[in-house]
């Protein structure tokens, strides 16, 4: 099983919109409801911020959304501020029980 | 409120062994399927293996089957991973999950002679 495909890095000004994009196949973002989303920041465990492909766990935002089409999620943060920066990580449960991450997106608010 | 509190690590020679744990509390542990993932220096995320609610199920990612094994004791709230013949790779930051869902604040493994 390969990693699934995150851009990695994207950039934004605070108050803007980012999306950030993660790509599998059909045996795991496209077939499968269980796409999550992460966010790390430096020296700290990863935070669920979204899971199963668009719901936010209590407590976030509501400035982050996830949504998929296909093959593709993708997880859009708007009215970015400071704090959102960070690396930011997806999941999807694949074929077989595996779970697998995309490479990570680096988000800088400039 | 969940936590999870991983330990174990430390430093161990190429070919070496080491079992880290997770005591878990605030959730019915003997309900819900336990996950380790890994992160080496400066690196992303790999997921590692899984274990259903009663131990009857595991899964692993390809490069550590048959070298590690991940097991709980329900009785104890706790999950386990078993490490054996440890390389220089394996070197990472080992984190423990609920449900992908919650994380702990993970254990350093160093695997160097």
């Amino acid at each position: 099983q390969s990693a699934l495909t995150q851009p990695a890095s994207v950039s934004g000004s605070p108050g803007q919109s980012i999306t950030i994009s993660c790509t599998g196949t059909d045996n795991d973002v496209g077939g499968y409801k269980f796409v999550s989303w992460y966010q790390q920041h430096p020296g700290q465990a990863p935070k669920l911020m979204i899971y199963d492909v668009s719901n936010r766990p209590s407590g976030i935002s509501n400035r982050f959304s996830g949504s998929r089409s296909d093959n593709t999620a993708s997880l859009t943060i708007s009215g970015l501020q400071a704090e959102d920066e960070a690396v930011y990580y997806c999941s999807s449960y694949a074929s077989g029980g595996l779970w697998l991450f995309g490479g990570g997106t680096e988000l800088t608010v400039l | 409120e969940v936590q999870l509190v991983e330990s174990g690590g430390g430093l161990v020679q190429p070919g070496g062994s080491l079992r880290l744990s997770c005591a878990t509390s605030g959730f019915i542990f003997s309900e819900y399927w336990m996950s380790w993932v890994r992160q080496a220096p400066g690196k992303g995320l790999e997921w590692l293996a899984n274990i259903k609610e009663d131990g009857s199920e595991k899964n692993y990612v390809e490069s550590v089957k048959g070298r590690f094994t991940i097991s709980r004791d329900n009785a104890k709230n706790s999950l386990y991973l078993q490490m054996n013949s440890l390389r220089a790779e394996d070197t990472a930051v080992y984190y423990c999950l609920y449900k992908m869902d919650v994380w702990g604040k993970g254990t350093t493994v160093t695997v160097s002679s």
